[in-house]
């Protein structure tokens, strides 16, 4: 069955570091995004990409955080200068864009920022 | 008010327990309408959409009333194995491909 795949799994940074979070959606899909889970909070959107572009974005999306499609499979999420406060399991996830849009999430990368 | 709320929890039962998961959300424009289960630290996983109609997919039943914007989720004869977080999520396609919105989520813990 295919599925969403995201790496590292884990990713220790320093404040003001720049990370990149990498995800392989699957492929036949159309629709990718990212979401974000602070630890004991629920699961809150980032951004949504569609047609190389990006379709919608939330609040906590800032000018720090950006997105990419570079080479066809790849879809990554930049964040330029770590914060403390960006620490969270940030999801990958994948849709066909069929009738309700059902999105299918990669397993997920632990970011924490020290 | 919360934009998707779920019952607080967590529900603790016995294996072979009927348990009922209610969920309401906000935005009477919400088009599609989904629960997902969430095991500790890992990925949300879509456990089904739910439609107008109703749907079944074997012990698990989800109803959707519009009108009252109310979602529920029944888990009849529970397992050890359908304990989890179960997520209630809705998608409100203010753009192409829309963005889902998540609930707090229900903690479910079956004994044996």
């Amino acid at each position: 069955e295919p599925e969403v795949t995201q790496t590292p799994s884990h990713q220790v940074t320093q404040m003001g570091q720049e990370v990149i979070l990498r995800c392989v959606p699957i492929s036949n899909h159309l629709y990718f995004y990212w979401y974000r889970q602070i630890l004991g909070q629920k699961v809150e959107f980032l951004v949504s990409f569609y047609n190389n572009e990006i379709s919608e974005k939330s609040e906590i999306f800032d000018d720090q955080f950006s997105v990419e499609r570079p080479d066809g499979s790849n879809f990554t999420l930049k964040i330029r200068s770590t914060k403390l406060e960006d620490s969270a399991m940030y999801f990958c996830a994948s849709s066909a864009g069929t009738a309700t849009y059902e999105q299918y999430f990669g397993p997920g990368t632990r970011l924490t920022v020290t | 008010r919360k934009e998707v709320e779920q019952d607080p929890g967590p529900f603790n039962v016995p294996e072979g327990a009927t348990v009922a998961f209610n969920c309401t959300y906000s935005n009477s424009a919400s088009q599609s309408f989904f629960w997902y289960r969430q095991d500790c630290r890992k990925e949300p996983k879509l456990l089904m959409s739910v439609y107008s109609s109703g749907n079944e997919d074997g012990r698990f039943t989800a109803q959707l009333n519009r009108a009252s914007q109310y979602i529920s989720l029944l888990i009849r004869d529970s397992k050890l194995s359908d304990s989890a977080t179960y997520l209630c999520v809705v998608n409100a396609f203010y753009n192409q491909g829309g963005k889902l919105i998540f609930g707090q989520g229900t903690e479910l813990s079956v004994k044996p």
